[in-house]
């Protein structure tokens, strides 16, 4: 079946420090690719994502393109700020789960000042 | 309007009680989800409903019982719940069809507490 693969956090950074999570996508065919956020206590927020191989997403400072060679989608910025502290999941959707989206395990990101 | 509302936002229930949990969305898409999701962990899917059909059951217990009055609602039936289903509950809706793109809306959530 699909899979995502996260890298595993928490992550702990200083502010305007560079970040990057990765993660890899297993499945068959070239499915949608997905960055979501979750602040506290808050439902999940689309953040940017890619349909098709060298598609560039980005929104907020935040990058990933998505490459088709190793299916990878990392997610980065140049600088972070305190109030991009929350949780971070990569997901895709399509390949052989029509109508599912399959989440990574979450990336705990704290910055602090 | 580009939003999926969810109500309530909190709701705390003993085991014998009976519950609903409700969504809505105004964006005209045809397939709508539930999530539930425990802390610090990624969404569960539990339901999926295309064209307001039942297209996907994870396996939920019968303590769960969604409905799809329309194609804007979504609700969750709760009854005789444990604990241990204490969770976020997260609506999403999609334009739905599956295919090469299946970008999903999140709603903001239920916090559910069992006692």
């Amino acid at each position: 079946g699909d899979s995502v693969t996260q890298m595993e956090g928490p992550v702990t950074l200083s502010e305007e420090a560079c970040l990057t999570i990765n993660c890899t996508y297993t499945a068959t065919g070239y499915p949608s690719l997905f960055w979501y956020v979750q602040y506290p206590g808050e439902g999940l927020q689309l953040l940017l994502k890619a349909t098709k191989a060298d598609d560039k997403g980005s929104n907020k400072g935040f990058e990933a393109t998505y490459r088709k060679e190793t299916t990878s989608f990392h997610l980065e910025k140049g600088s972070v700020q305190v109030s991009d502290s929350a949780v971070y999941f990569c997901a895709g959707a399509g390949g052989t789960s029509y109508g599912k989206l399959t989440f990574g395990q979450g990336t705990i990101l704290t910055v602090h000042p | 309007d580009t939003e999926v509302t969810q109500t309530p936002k909190h709701l705390v229930m003993g085991m014998t009680n009976k519950k609903s949990l409700k969504c809505e969305q105004h964006m005209g898409h045809r397939a709508m989800y539930w999530y539930k999701q425990k802390a610090k962990k990624p969404p569960e899917l539990m339901f999926v409903y295309s064209y307001e059909k039942l297209s996907i059951n994870e396996s939920v217990p019968s303590r769960f019982s969604p409905e799809c009055p329309n194609s804007s609602l979504l609700n969750l039936h709760l009854h005789a719940l444990q604990p241990e289903d204490s969770a976020l509950y997260l609506c999403a809706s999609s334009q739905g069809g599956g295919g090469p793109y299946n970008e999903q809306f999140f709603g903001p959530g239920t916090r559910l507490t069992v006692l």
